[in-house]
C-alpha cells in the first residue's frame, strides 16, 4: 500500500533557528512528490514539485530535497510568518490520479 | 495561483438531507478533484474528473456523487448526509501539462 509519513507531527522553533521537516514515502513507483503549505482555515498552497532523487528546489527560506525514500523541507532562518502546517504528497505511477498525502507537520516559529 | 472558488464556505445541515457543494475554476484546467480533510487523517480523495462528464471514484467515495457538465464547474453531492460526513471539503484542479494540483479555500460542512 502506498504510504506517506511526515515527521515530526509538530515543531516549535525560535525565529532564526533553522531546521528540517521529513517526509518518508513507500510507493510502488514515484511519479512526483509535492510540498504544500496550509494556513488555518485555508486550502493547501502549492510550494514545490520534485521528480527524481537528487533534485532540489528553493523558494525564499525553504529548500526541498528528494532521495529515493524520503524528502526534506529545510527551513533556513525561519520567521513567524513561516508558521503553518506543511503537507507532503506523492503521485504514484500507473495512471491513478490519486495524491497520497501525509498528515502534515505543524510548524510554529516564535519571535 | 489557480482561480478556484468553492461555495458555500460554511454549511450546517441535518442528517438525511441532500447537500451539494460547488467548485468553480477559471483556469480551464482539465482535471478537478474533491478531497475531505479530517483530524488525524491526511487529505483523502473522494472523486475526481478528467474531463467534462468524465469522473471516477477516489478512496472514500461511498455516500458521495459528482457531476461535471462544464469545464469550470465540479459539483459534489451528498445524497443523504450523515454525521460521518462532517468534514472540511477541498476542491482542487490541475492542467493537463503539469502534475501539481491547486486547491480552493474549502467548505466546512457540519451534519447534525
Amino acid at each position: 500500500e502506498d504510504q506517506v509519513t511526515q515527521s515530526p507531527e509538530a515543531l516549535r522553533l525560535q525565529e532564526g533557528e533553522s531546521s528540517s521537516l521529513n517526509c518518508s514515502y513507500t510507493v510502488s513507483g514515484l511519479r512526483g512528490l509535492f510540498w504544500y503549505r496550509q494556513d488555518p482555515g485555508k486550502g493547501p498552497e502549492f510550494l514545490f514539485t520534485l521528480y527524481s532523487a537528487g533534485e532540489e528546489k528553493e523558494k525564499e527560506r525553504l529548500k526541498a530535497t528528494l532521495t529515493k525514500k524520503e524528502s526534506f523541507l529545510h527551513i533556513t532562518a525561519p520567521k513567524p510568518e513561516d508558521s503553518a502546517t506543511y503537507l507532503c504528497a506523492v503521485s504514484v505511477q500507473g495512471g491513478s490520479e490519486k495524491l497520497v498525502f501525509g498528515k502534515g507537520t505543524k510548524l510554529t516559529v516564535n519571535p | 495561483d489557480a482561480g478556484i472558488t468553492q461555495s458555500p464556505r460554511h454549511k450546517v445541515t441535518e442528517t438525511g438531507t441532500p447537500v451539494t457543494l460547488r467548485c468553480h475554476q477559471t483556469e480551464n484546467h482539465r482535471y478537478m478533484y474533491w478531497y475531505r480533510q479530517d483530524p488525524g487523517h491526511g487529505l483523502r480523495l473522494i472523486h475526481y474528473s478528467y474531463g467534462v462528464k468524465d469522473t471516477d471514484k477516489g478512496e472514500v467515495s461511498d455516500g458521495y456523487s459528482v457531476s461535471r457538465s462544464k469545464t469550470e464547474d465540479f459539483l459534489l453531492t451528498l445524497e443523504s448526509a450523515t454525521s460521518s460526513q462532517t468534514s472540511v471539503y477541498f476542491c482542487a484542479s490541475r492542467s493537463s501539462t503539469h502534475n501539481e494540483q491547486f486547491f480552493g479555500p474549502g467548505t466546512r460542512l457540519t451534519v447534525l
